[in-house]
């Protein structure tokens, strides 16, 4: 069964300071990333995912994340965050080739941006 | 034209009571899903519908019961409401089961007195 870990529960940063919310997961077979923001009182809207081919892959808002199968991370990151990036922030991972497929959530990371 | 509602965005109610959300999705999507956000942010997953079949039910208590009367809608009723069954409850939806792309609706946000 695939796993997914946010190591960091919270994360603040100064404005147009850049920022790496971090994410692992464990898997035995191959796998699709994603990652997830919730803004206050919405639901959750996709940020970006990684299905294949190439290990950097950017979103929306200015956010990229590297797939790195080694290490089994898939860390989001943003040269220069705004005050409007404050958000929750989930990583998510799905086997999408098994019959019992699923997506399972990491716990969140919350993103506080200090002006 | 929001692709994923879900009303009402807020319940307030007694203990001991039975309410429903309705959700309905427009994207022509076959999957959706019900998911439980508790005070801490966690994301668990309820009950997952393909096609109006019910494909994943994870070990919720049987007071919640899901409906899906076709593919574009699925309703979830909860009888007996618990102090512990406040939370937000989400509805989402996929093209498909393996599709790890969720569409989700702005949350129902239940609070039991």
């Amino acid at each position: 069964a695939q796993s997914v870990t946010q190591l960091d529960s919270q994360v603040p940063v100064f404005e147009e300071a850049p920022v790496e919310l971090r994410c692992n997961y464990s898997s035995s077979v191959s796998v699709y990333l994603f990652w997830y923001v919730q803004y206050p009182n919405q639901g959750l809207q996709l940020l970006l995912k990684y299905l294949s081919g190439s290990t950097l892959v950017k979103g929306i808002n200015g956010f990229e994340a590297e797939f790195n199968k080694s290490q089994t991370s898939f860390h989001l990151r943003k040269p220069s965050v705004h005050i409007s990036d404050t958000a929750e922030y989930f990583c998510a991972v799905i086997t999408p080739y098994s019959s019992a497929s699923k997506i399972i959530f990491g716990s969140g990371t919350r993103l506080s941006i200090r002006p | 034209d929001t692709a994923v509602s879900q009303t009402p965005k807020y319940l307030v109610t007694q203990m001991g009571n039975d309410k429903s959300i309705k959700c309905e999705q427009n994207l022509g999507h076959d999957t959706m899903y019900w998911y439980k956000q508790d005070s801490k942010k966690f994301l668990k997953i309820m009950f997952s519908y393909n096609n109006k079949e019910l494909i994943i039910n994870e070990t919720v208590p049987n007071r919640f019961s899901p409906k899906s009367p076709d593919k574009a809608h699925l309703n979830l009723h909860i009888n007996s409401l618990e102090l512990g069954d406040s939370a937000v409850y989400f509805c989402a939806s996929s093209q498909d089961r393996a599709a790890g792309e969720l569409f989700f609706g702005e949350g129902s946000r239940l609070t039991v007195l």
